[in-house]
């Protein structure tokens, strides 16, 4: 079975700071992992995913994130907040002939002047 | 126009009262999905289908059925609405498999009250 877990359901950042959400995974086959972020009010939009490849991915408005297979870990990074940047944020694994996804419970990123 | 879309987008019932909530998609995807959110809790999958003839429960399908009455409409029915089925709803939808082309796209979500 696979599963996700999300460190932290809520994280506060200065604008300009660096952001970190932490994701780990389990999975008994080679995952794709996925961060999807939730705007209010709006359904989510995929940021940026991990398949096969290069480990360090890059996705929209600036995040990143890197695939640690040792750690099984799949945490997003951006450089410097931004006030827009104020949004939930979703991991998520599939492995089971990659049909489904199973997310974290999510985490709030909260971004302050 | 959105790629999927949803009705209603809230709506507000009282226990007992049979619900449905439809989703449509322009998008020609044979994969549609039917998911619900809750605070703290993120988002729980209740029934999938691949195609017209093929329905899957999920992780949570107690209480809700689903008919795919055409590749691009999912409805989803809570046949006696109880308080606990409160959240927020989201159709989503891929063209197949999720990996290197394919990712799913989400619906604007419905909010359902039950009271």
């Amino acid at each position: 079975a696979q599963s996700v877990t999300q460190l932290g359901s809520h994280v506060s950042v200065s604008e300009g700071a660096l952001v970190l959400l932490r994701c780990n995974y389990s999975s008994s086959v080679p995952p794709y992992l996925f961060w999807y972020v939730q705007y209010p009010n709006q359904g989510l939009q995929l940021l940026l995913k991990y398949t096969t490849g290069a480990t360090l991915v890059k996705g929209i408005n600036g995040f990143e994130a890197e695939f640690k297979k040792s750690e099984t870990s799949f945490h997003l990074t951006k450089p410097s907040a931004h006030m827009s940047d104020a949004a939930e944020y979703f991991c998520a694994v599939t492995t089971s002939g990659y049909s489904t996804l199973t997310f974290g419970k999510g985490t709030m990123l909260l971004v302050s002047p | 126009d959105a790629d999927v879309t949803q009705t209603p987008r809230n709506r507000i019932t009282k226990t007992g009262k049979r619900i449905m909530l439809e989703c449509s998609q322009t998008k020609g995807h044979d994969r549609m999905y039917w998911y619900r959110q809750d605070p703290g809790l993120g988002l729980r999958l209740i029934y999938y289908s691949f195609d017209v003839k093929d329905i899957n429960k999920g992780e949570i399908s107690d209480g809700y059925s689903v008919s795919r009455q055409a590749q691009a409409k999912f409805s989803l029915s809570l046949e006696s609405a109880i308080p606990n089925q409160t959240a927020l709803y989201f159709c989503a939808s891929t063209s197949g498999a999720l990996g290197n082309t394919d990712t799913q796209y989400f619906g604007p979500g419905t909010r359902l009250t039950v009271l």
